[in-house]
């Protein structure tokens, strides 16, 4: 059963970077389609980014892009997420999930079946305040 | 960029009530790649139907998942006292890959 546990609360300063790790275990990083998604306080969820399979690349939101690195560190199955020139709007819970992917092979192509973020850590803060 | 748009904003409805929520999208969406979450306060989003209409892992069968093109549906055909949360919708397509609507919330009337 496959288990993601996130690291603890950050509080920054505005222009600051942060860095949020995601540790798998049940299961290795390389066997699973890893995403993250924030949630600004009172609002709904946004995904910034993750391992898109058909592209078998990690691939960030636009709206992130040049700001976002998204990282996979297979030797210890742990995901990172860094955000550069924090603003107070990125105040927000930052969530990694995993998407169960279903792959069905047709002869020499392939199609992916993404069968939703079934698997998410507890998420953690990140507070970006002067 | 495919918008979704869920309606309506908050529904207030009694326990053992029917709830019928909505998720409308700007442009058609593979119904393969739509999926609902459930959001309880203090709580990660849990999955709740992906493929527009098959429920995941655990489950109950009061939740069902129909639509497709751009209406969706989430219907929840008796609702129990834990089912009072926050739904959204998510769909896969074109950048940004995954986009989720504003949600609905399902609280007691």
């Amino acid at each position: 059963q496959v288990q993601l546990l996130q690291s603890g609360a950050e509080v920054k300063k505005p222009g600051a970077s942060v860095k949020v790790s995601c540790r798998i275990s049940g299961k290795s990083l390389t066997e699973l389609s890893l995403h993250w998604v924030r949630q600004a306080p009172g609002k709904g969820l946004e995904w910034m980014g993750g391992y898109i399979p058909e592209e078998r690349k990690i691939i960030s939101a636009q709206k992130f892009q040049g700001r976002v690195t998204l990282t996979e560190d297979t030797s210890t199955d742990t995901a990172h997420m860094e955000l550069s020139s924090l603003r107070s709007e990125d105040t927000a819970l930052y969530y990694c999930a995993t998407l169960n992917v279903v792959p069905v092979f047709m002869g020499e192509s392939s199609k992916f079946y993404y069968h939703g973020m079934d698997v998410w850590g507890q998420g953690t803060t990140v507070a970006v305040s002067s | 960029e495919i918008v979704l748009t869920q309606s309506p904003g908050t529904l207030s409805l009694s326990p053992g009530e029917r709830a019928t929520l909505s998720c409308r999208a700007s442009q058609s969406v593979d119904s393969s790649y739509l999926a609902w979450y459930q959001q309880k306060p203090g709580q990660a989003p849990r999955l709740l139907i992906y493929g527009a209409s098959s429920r995941a892992t655990g489950i109950p069968d009061r939740f069902s998942g129909s639509g497709s093109g751009t209406d969706f549906t989430l219907t929840i055909s008796g609702l129990e006292p834990e089912d009072f949360a926050v739904y959204y919708c998510q769909q896969y397509g074109t950048s940004p890959r995954f986009t989720f609507g504003p949600g609905t919330k399902v609280d007691i009337k």
